[in-house]
């Protein structure tokens, strides 16, 4: 299967900081690659769709201002959490939709965010 | 998106056949079935998707029931390493469709 690396795999930020977690797909072109949230023992939560060139649509109660998501090419996706406080400490995973037929998504192996 | 339900744990003997249900009774004609699973800290993985016929891949198979109100997962030989929250997901086919989670089945592999 395609594969979609995220960058870093782990993070510990102090309060009040911005950190940046980039998504990559590695051996195909995504239009449209999409951020999660997933806290302790609970399912995976939609946070954003991104799409190569255009502004991300965010679900209801994510705050674009504080969940920055960038899609400048066809393989990155960044997305940078402001002002970091420990309630956003959470486990961030990326994923990639292919296109042209197949539409199965393929997943990062996350980002822990830790905030102190 | 119809919504799933799925028993939320099940357990397997290593080496056995790992069948996990999932119930989609609201399901709309052009939505497939995906299955993704979670092993703990890692990213989902995709698995399997259908439509309405039965689909078989290197890591497991989907039967689809006529009505297409359910389906059922099959992990043909278990093995420890399957041990994983498994995800049965309604979706429409369009890259720009984003999946739906719900609580999913936690599947233990017994040794």
């Amino acid at each position: 299967g395609a594969v979609v690396s995220q960058h870093p795999s782990r993070v510990i930020c102090k309060s009040g900081t911005s950190v940046k977690i980039e998504c990559r797909s590695l051996d195909f072109q995504a239009t449209t690659m999409f951020w999660y949230r997933q806290f302790p023992k609970q399912s995976l939560m939609l946070m954003a769709t991104s799409n190569e060139g255009s502004k991300a649509t965010y679900e209801q109660g994510v705050e674009k201002d504080k969940f920055l998501i960038n899609h400048a090419s066809l393989t990155l996706s960044t997305l940078t959490v402001t002002s970091a406080h420990p309630e956003d400490s959470s486990f961030y995973i990326c994923s990639a939709a292919l296109g042209s037929g197949a539409y199965e998504q393929y997943f990062g192996p996350g980002t822990r965010l830790t905030v102190t | 998106d119809a919504k799933t339900t799925q028993p939320p744990s099940m357990d397997c003997a290593e080496g056995r056949a790992a069948n996990l249900p999932c119930n989609h009774s609201t399901i709309s004609g052009n939505e497939y079935v995906y299955w993704y699973r979670q092993i703990h800290s890692q990213g989902p993985q995709y698995i399997i998707h259908g439509l309405k016929n039965n689909e078989t891949n290197e890591m497991a198979s989907l039967i689809i029931t006529e009505d297409r109100k359910s389906s059922t997962l099959i992990l043909p030989h278990a093995t420890l390493r399957d041990t994983a929250v498994y995800y049965c997901i309604v979706r429409v086919n369009n890259a720009g469709n984003m999946l739906t989670f719900g609580g999913g089945t936690r599947l233990m592999v017994k040794p």
